[in-house]
């Protein structure tokens, strides 16, 4: 299969850094994106990794560690509007342009 | 650029109902996906197209489901009949093959079957 894992849901404060982890099967792995999904609405595009390292974009880094099947999406200085899915998606070389998405973790920023 | 667009948004009807599900894709995008998200099972790719052809219907649950792309800005997605665990949210997403594999997601349409 292709499973894709990521912790169900996580809580952090506002203010502070939070890490959300994803793991995968490494046979195939062409590519892996993160996705913000706030309740009610559609994913919408974070980041893309396909080689080893990290990835920033303002707030937000992405990390993918190919040979260990691995990354984490890191968002510094939470935010009340961060409260949401995050749910990481890999490209698989034998699928095309398809995603396998994870169940996402569904992060709650308290005050 | 309009993003993709899904109608309708909402759709409560009863079982055994035929239920047609509609997106337009960017423009200029050559493949089209169609998903489902509920609860349970998070989101699940159905079927994809790509150049209007489609390539990969595994996900499609059974033969109540089909879908079909006649043209590069329009597919649709029908259910008949449709029953109450067809109740969910099903979005279509689009890309642009080779030059970038972020797909971009409609707003969805929420389908409740009673």
């Amino acid at each position: 299969g292709q499973n894709i894992d990521q912790p169900t849901e996580m809580t952090a404060t506002e203010g502070a850094i939070v890490q959300i982890n994803c793991t995968y099967q490494t046979s195939g792995f062409n590519g892996l994106f993160w996705y913000q999904q706030h309740a009610g609405e559609a994913p919408t595009f974070l980041s893309y990794n396909v080689l080893d390292g990290l990835e920033e974009k303002g707030r937000f880094s992405s990390f993918l560690s190919r040979s260990k099947g691995y990354s984490y999406l890191l968002l510094k200085e939470l935010q009340m509007k961060d409260s949401a899915s995050y749910l990481c998606a890999v490209r698989f070389q034998r699928a095309g342009n398809m995603l396998t998405f994870g169940g996402g973790t569904r992060l709650m920023v308290k005050p | 650029d309009a993003g993709v667009i899904q109608s309708p948004r909402h759709e409560v009807t009863e079982m055994g109902q035929e239920v047609t599900l509609r997106c337009k894709p960017i423009s200029g995008h050559n493949s089209l996906f169609w998903y489902r998200q509920t609860m349970m099972r998070g989101l699940e790719l159905l079927i994809y197209f790509n150049n209007n052809v489609p390539i990969d219907d595994s996900g499609m649950p059974e033969d109540r489901f089909s879908a079909k792309m006649p043209n590069a800005s329009f597919s649709t997605l029908k259910i008949q009949p449709s029953e109450p665990r067809d109740s969910a949210v099903y979005f279509c997403a689009s890309t642009q093959t080779g030059i970038t594999y972020e797909q971009y997601f409609g707003p969805g349409t929420r389908l409740t079957v009673t």
